[in-house]
């Protein structure tokens, strides 16, 4: 069955540090998602892309964050200068064309850690 | 703009209990509602959706009934297995082709044998 794969599960990175977080979502789908969990929080959007540009985004995908799809394949979130408050699981998600109804598939995660 | 209004957790259960997870929305248009587990080091799966008025969604015997007149769509199973264990998450998405997942803040379940 075709998944969302992301990596690396888990990042430790250094306040101030650049972080890029890769995702390779389901081949036929044109919808891309990012979004986030702050520990025992509840899912935020973060940005949502299509057809080469962003769709959508929310207030915390400040001008710190940027998203990529560089070779088709591929799907990338890149934090610049990460803060401790940037701390979370970050879940990316594709779908297809279908529709308001048609279903996301997420990806496992990965869980961002700022020390 | 739109929002969901999840029961708080956590919630403990017996194995056989009757579970049911409240869950109701505002949004702008005709959404559509979902409920996504996640189990314990996994990410979100759908369990179950509805598209219009009265649908019922079902899975694995959940249950969700899109009521529009209460704006719910609450979660039910009749019988919970300890492997039902996870956190659920009741989410909507409205019209507009990219438009994304809101989410509410998600409601931990747990089974005891």
């Amino acid at each position: 069955e075709p998944e969302v794969t992301q990596t690396p599960s888990h990042q430790v990175t250094q306040m101030g540090q650049e972080v890029i977080l890769r995702c390779v979502p389901i081949s036929n789908h044109l919808y891309f998602y990012w979004y986030r969990q702050i520990l025992g929080q509840k899912v935020e959007f973060l940005v949502s892309f299509y057809n080469n540009e962003i769709s959508e985004k929310s207030e915390i995908f400040d001008d710190q964050f940027s998203v990529e799809r560089p070779d088709g394949s591929n799907f990338t979130l890149k934090i610049r200068s990460t803060k401790l408050e940037d701390s979370a699981m970050y879940f990316c998600a594709s779908r297809s064309p279908g529709g308001q109804a048609a279903e996301a598939f997420f990806g496992q995660g990965t869980r961002l850690t700022v020390v | 703009g739109d929002s969901v209004t999840q029961m708080e957790g956590p919630v403990t259960l017996s194995e056989e209990a009757f579970l049911t997870i409240n869950c109701t929305y505002t949004a702008t248009g005709y959404p559509s509602l979902f409920w996504y587990v996640q189990y314990p080091g996994e990410g979100l799966q759908l369990l179950l959706k509805a598209t219009k008025a009265d649908d019922k969604g079902s899975n694995k015997g959940f249950e969700a009934t899109y009521r529009k007149e209460t704006t719910s769509f609450h979660l039910e199973k009749g019988s919970v297995q300890v492997s039902d264990s996870a956190v659920y998450f009741c989410a909507l998405r409205t019209s507009g082709s990219a438009r994304q997942l809101t989410f509410g803040s998600g409601t931990q379940l747990t089974v005891l044998p």
